[in-house]
């Protein structure tokens, strides 16, 4: 299957901050998705983004198929955006969908 | 427009007992995943069903596990003779038909917390 590497494995701001988390994949996707997972340990669509760039609100995300990763920026960073952050792709040469998933990235964000 | 639920949203239950825990996908997905997550994991991949097929299991998916979705709607995974490493977060997701929406795009539902004693 497809290794998904996700880094910083922690990051801690402090509030209105900038941050930046990486994404990096090792086969071809047709699928890649970012998802924030709150302490409930429910998994929220942030960006279904297999190539190109998005934005919305304070979140961006970018994603160079051709290099196999992708990035996700968080900007002027809440509280409410502590959490940990997940990327998950589909392999492009499975139509069966299936995701697979980094080991997420912490993020703490203090007021 | 309801998202995926699933229930129960936490099942405590003691070593070798059997349990079962219901997806109620969004509505009009035909395309149902089950995953598992432990702490400090991210989800991993145990099956697949589009309608009431399932045409992806994954060696995660051991014989005491067992999954159906018999009209193509809600979805249930059993656990035969639990073990204390079946403890985990179960989490559901759905897709809608190929050719509507973003293409395999997944939603997720709150998850089942299992803590086997």
């Amino acid at each position: 299957g497809i290794q998904v590497e996700q880094s910083p494995p922690d990051l801690i701001l402090q509030e209105g901050a900038n941050s930046t988390l990486r994404c990096n994949f090792s086969d071809s996707v047709n699928n890649l998705q970012w998802f924030h997972q709150n302490p409930w340990g429910q998994l929220i669509n942030l960006f279904y983004i297999p190539s190109g760039t998005k934005q919305n609100g304070r979140l961006s995300a970018t994603t160079v198929a051709t290099e196999r990763y992708s990035l996700l920026y968080i900007s002027s960073s809440q509280t409410t955006d502590s959490g940990v952050y997940f990327c998950a792709v589909g392999d492009r040469g499975s139509t069966l969908g299936r995701l697979y998933f980094g080991r997420g990235t912490q993020l703490t964000v203090w007021p | 427009d309801t998202g995926v639920s699933q229930n129960p949203r936490h099942k405590i239950t003691k070593r070798g007992q059997n349990v079962t825990f219901r997806c109620d996908p969004i509505s009009e997905h035909n395309r149902l995943y089950w995953y598992r997550q432990t702490l400090g994991q991210g989800p991993e991949f145990l099956t697949y069903f589009q309608n009431e097929a399932q045409l992806e299991k994954s060696r995660l998916l051991s014989d005491r596990f067992s999954a159906e979705r018999p009209k193509g709607s809600f979805s249930t995974l059993e656990i035969q003779r639990t073990e204390q490493g079946d403890s985990a977060m179960y989490l559901c997701a759905s897709s809608p038909p190929l050719g509507t929406g973003n293409p395999n795009e997944q939603f997720f539902g709150p998850g089942t917390r299992l803590t086997v004693l």
